[in-house]
């Protein structure tokens, strides 16, 4: 059984780092062609695709937060972190993190299992 | 980036009813194509992936096609838990962005 939990602050002030941790069970990241990505919402908006890392340590990053964002595995742990930089209001929103499982290959992916996902607040 | 662009942006229908969601990719994505549902207060959840495949568990009435630019998610004969908001996400290539959602409302 796959889950996967969101943990870190619920409140961070403007020009801070955030840093997110998705802890999970059931699969290892060191297995062929999975992954772990990072998806937000802001209240009331749409998903928003962030970042993936996988099983080879290959890492894809949103090109308009890329400058602020990294995402690291820890294997042994059976963690995944996201870090953003230089956080603004504007960034307020529930963080997810999910397992990327791969079809066909191991480019065809989708998001089979999601955390329960963290509220973050951006505010002085 | 890889623009997807849903229609409609909301829609309103009656339990029975068939249901049909488009999804539009700004460049070809072949079948790259999945769907989630999300409920208020949840995580999404995968419904179709492959752009045609019903991930496990998903009652048979939800179906998807298309391959290249145009995408569809019908929802054969809608019941009281299929009423949320559905998102389109395409794989192809990084960022794997998300369309805007279609809000699925109870007339």
């Amino acid at each position: 059984q796959i889950t996967l939990k969101e943990s870190g602050p619920t409140l961070v002030k403007p020009t801070q780092t955030l840093t997110l941790t998705c802890s999970f069970s059931g699969f290892s990241l060191s297995t062929s062609g999975v992954g772990v990505g990072w998806i937000r919402q802001p209240p009331g908006k749409a998903l928003e695709w962030l970042a993936v890392i996988y099983w080879d340590d290959d890492k894809r990053y949103s090109p308009s937060l890329k400058s602020r964002v990294t995402i690291t595995k820890d294997t042994s742990r059976n963690q995944v972190v996201l870090t953003m930089t230089n956080m603004d209001p504007v960034d307020t929103g529930t963080y997810y993190c999910a397992h990327s499982r791969a079809t066909s290959g191991y480019r065809k992916r989708h998001f089979d299992y999601w955390g329960q996902g963290a509220l973050v607040t951006v505010s002085s | 980036d890889i623009q997807m662009t849903q229609s409609p942006s909301s829609l309103s229908a009656s339990v029975g009813d068939r249901v049909t969601i488009t999804c539009r990719a700004s460049q070809s994505i072949s079948d790259y194509l999945n769907w989630y549902q999300q409920k208020p207060g949840k995580a999404p959840k995968v419904v179709i992936y492959a752009a045609s495949s019903l991930q496990s568990g998903v009652p048979s009435r939800f179906s998807g096609s298309g391959s290249g630019t145009d995408f569809t998610l019908t929802i054969s004969s809608l019941q009281p838990d299929d009423f949320a908001i559905y998102y389109c996400q395409q794989s192809f290539d990084s960022p794997y962005t998300f369309g805007q959602g279609t809000k699925l409302e109870i007339k």
